[in-house]
């Protein structure tokens, strides 16, 4: 696709719920990027792909949180047992990874509310 | 573990003034960007600095990146309102991109 898509925009679930959060990454690009941003804070880093694997899950905050990419797109990240505090902006980007530049480009987030 | 630190965190600025924001960082790093986050918006690339002693320039913002020092800032000339936003800087340390916390901008007349 034209930019990296995220669904739900919105999700709004009961504490204690699971939810799956859904990424689509630029056709071809192989690095994939998860982040949380609170209200008025800075991006938090949770997890980083290259192609399907992670080399870097140290950003997890808990292991209630777990993500997944397949077949080098898609990627979905799950929250078990969500608690208020999880409750944020989730952004994903994506980038191709050229010799130099590694620039993201950022999908709309999703908002998640946790009550 | 990587630090990307930025100050300020917050600037109010009046129009036509002056100012510089600062990312520090903790690793040793020759790649550095600065995103732009407009208010309820995604965040968008503004500049990409790859080598020690890069400088781009867009219009009113200048940035400029000096890798012994693990230090690059953004320049602000004769500040005008449409640049009211956050701007982040994020280093890249193998493909791995930590941010800062980001510098909120308000640009008053």
């Amino acid at each position: 696709g034209a930019g990296v898509s995220q669904s739900p925009s919105n999700k709004v679930t009961e504490k204690g719920k699971d939810v799956e959060l859904r990424c689509d990454p630029i056709s071809g690009h192989t690095a994939l990027y998860w982040y949380r941003q609170s209200l008025g804070q800075g991006l938090e880093f949770l997890i980083y792909f290259q192609g399907n694997s992670a080399p870097d899950k140290s950003g997890l905050p808990s292991d209630r949180f777990s993500a997944e990419r397949t077949g080098g797109s898609v990627s979905t990240l799950t929250i078990q047992r969500t608690q208020q505090e999880d409750s944020a902006v989730y952004l994903c980007a994506s980038s191709f990874q050229a010799s130099g530049a590694n620039v993201l480009t950022f999908g709309a987030g999703s908002r998640l509310t946790v009550l | 573990e990587l630090k990307v630190e930025q100050n300020p965190l917050f600037l109010s600025m009046q129009e036509g003034k002056n100012y510089t924001i600062y990312c520090n960082y903790s690793t040793t790093s020759d790649r550095l960007y600065w995103y732009r986050q407009d208010p309820g918006k995604s965040l968008e690339s503004l500049f990409v600095l790859l080598s020690n002693g890069a400088v781009k320039q867009e219009g009113r913002l200048m940035a400029s990146l000096d890798t012994k020092a693990r230090l690059s800032t953004l320049h602000i000339t004769a500040a005008v309102h449409d640049l009211s936003a956050t701007y982040f800087c994020a280093v890249d340390i193998s493909h791995d991109m930590r941010f800062g916390a980001g510098t909120r901008l308000t640009v008053k007349p």
